[in-house]
């Protein structure tokens, strides 16, 4: 099955740094790719997701890039404020929307 | 836009009785999906659904574990008996075939 690999587990930066968080992928069929923010307490809300056809996409402060020679997608936060203090999950799915495998998570602190 | 709905959101109970934990999923989605969340293993899926067809329950840790998704607009997963290893959060997901995942708010599942 997908193996699913995220670093670092945790990240603290201060306000207004970059946070970068990567993930690698087994299946080179994968064609998904997510990332979910969960909040202490709270549901795994979806921020951002890339197809496999697609090498980079930016929302704003947000952006993730796709690797998929390397099998590897990484997620970019610029300009972090407290409030993205989370855990940030990456998801792999292999058959377009339905089943996602997910990493381990990293909990990213950022300080004022 | 009610969202996924499940209930309860906490439940405590004692070793061996019987559990059973409710999905609302969004109308008019046809895929749902139901996860266990622990500290050890992350977020793992346990039986996903489409068009209330239960399609990959290979993530059900054993035979202790149901569900079910009679109509469209409700599943169930149940646990009987519960041992203390099932206190996790338990969360409930549904998609529109070519569209993301949305997470319910889960329910926190003690066994004592």
């Amino acid at each position: 099955g997908e193996n699913v690999e995220q670093h670092p587990s945790t990240l603290s930066v201060q306000e207004g740094d970059s946070a970068v968080i990567k993930c690698t992928y087994s299946d080179s069929a994968s064609n998904y790719f997510p990332w979910y923010k969960q909040e202490l307490g709270k549901r795994p809300q979806l921020i951002i997701d890339i197809r496999s056809n697609v090498g980079e996409k930016k929302d704003q402060r947000i952006a993730v890039t796709l690797n998929k020679t390397a099998k590897h997608f990484s997620l970019h936060i610029t300009e972090t404020q407290p409030e993205d203090s989370a855990v940030y999950f990456c998801a792999v799915s292999n058959s377009g929307y339905s089943t996602l495998t997910f990493g381990k998570g990293t909990m990213l602190l950022v300080s004022p | 836009d009610a969202g996924v709905i499940q209930s309860p959101r906490h439940e405590v109970t004692e070793m061996g009785q019987e559990v059973t934990l409710r999905c609302k999923p969004i109308s008019g989605h046809n895929s749902l999906f139901w996860y266990r969340q622990t500290m050890m293993r992350g977020l793992e899926l346990l039986i996903y659904f489409n068009n209330n067809v239960p399609i990959d329950d290979s993530g059900m840790p054993e035979d202790r574990f149901s569900a079910k998704m009679p109509n469209a607009s409700f599943s169930t997963l149940k646990i009987q008996p519960s041992e203390p290893r099932d206190s996790a959060v338990y969360f409930c997901a549904s998609s529109l075939s070519d569209q993301p995942q949305h997470f319910g708010d889960g329910t926190r599942l003690s066994i004592l």
